[in-house]
């Protein structure tokens, strides 16, 4: 089975802009969550979307978002950048959502200048 | 999850056994074990999980004491490929990836 992709992988962007990234899980998980992971603070929960329904949130403020599709691609929006935006974000796909049932995309590194 | 306390860092040179030890003093009845791996610049890997005794698999073994506060984390004769970030994880079997948080881990570095 293929696994989780994530694209792009690198991304620059300015404060201020939006930014869109894409991640498709593997075949037949439906649900897919979204994490970023800075030095300071780790890995951090975003959401998870399950069945195209976003099943749980964490604690970012509201210019985070994100999306499922019938295929189970998820996206996940950031609009209005800041600095402290600069992180790895991971999406992971998951049969049951389980926290140690969690495959892991690449990750897409973002950098806000 | 449960809060767990592992070393920030281990240095080992290549072909020795590594031994990472976690944690874990509130562990509840019904919790797991799970240790996961992360390359630079990649997504984390689910290595091994236990709940009790010994697990072993084709990349690890986890050995877990009879009072279960606390587990280790075996690699057999590391190569520079096991240089990676191992992050030790504790939590009952329905808990949503929403609890998932890495703190630090445990940073290996293997030396020729």
């Amino acid at each position: 089975k293929a696994g989780v992709t994530q694209t792009p992988r690198y991304l620059i962007k300015t404060r201020g802009q939006q930014v869109t990234l894409s991640c498709s899980p593997i075949s037949g998980h439906r649900s897919v969550s979204w994490y970023q992971q800075t030095p300071g603070q780790g890995l951090q929960f975003l959401f998870e979307y399950f069945s195209e329904t976003q099943r749980n949130k964490g604690n970012f403020p509201g210019r985070f978002s994100g999306r499922q599709f019938s295929n189970s691609r998820s996206e996940m929006n950031v609009s209005t950048l800041e600095l402290g935006d600069s992180a790895l974000y991971l999406c992971a796909s998951s049969p049951t959502g389980d926290f140690y049932e969690q495959y892991f995309g690449p990750g897409t590194r973002l950098t806000v200048t | 999850l449960a809060k767990t306390t592992q070393p920030i860092s281990m240095d080992s040179y290549e072909g020795q056994e590594v031994n990472i030890t976690c944690s874990h003093n509130n562990i509840a009845t019904n919790d797991y074990i799970t240790w996961y791996q992360q390359f630079p610049s990649q997504g984390p890997r689910f290595i091994i999980q236990g709940y009790k005794t010994k697990v072993t698999n084709e990349v690890a073994s986890l050995f877990i004491p009879a009072d279960r506060k606390s587990s280790t984390l075996s690699l057999p004769r590391v190569s520079l490929s096991d240089t990676a970030v191992y992050y030790c994880l504790v939590g009952p079997p329905g808990a949503g990836s929403y609890q998932l948080t890495f703190g630090k881990g445990t940073k290996l570095s293997v030396i020729p």
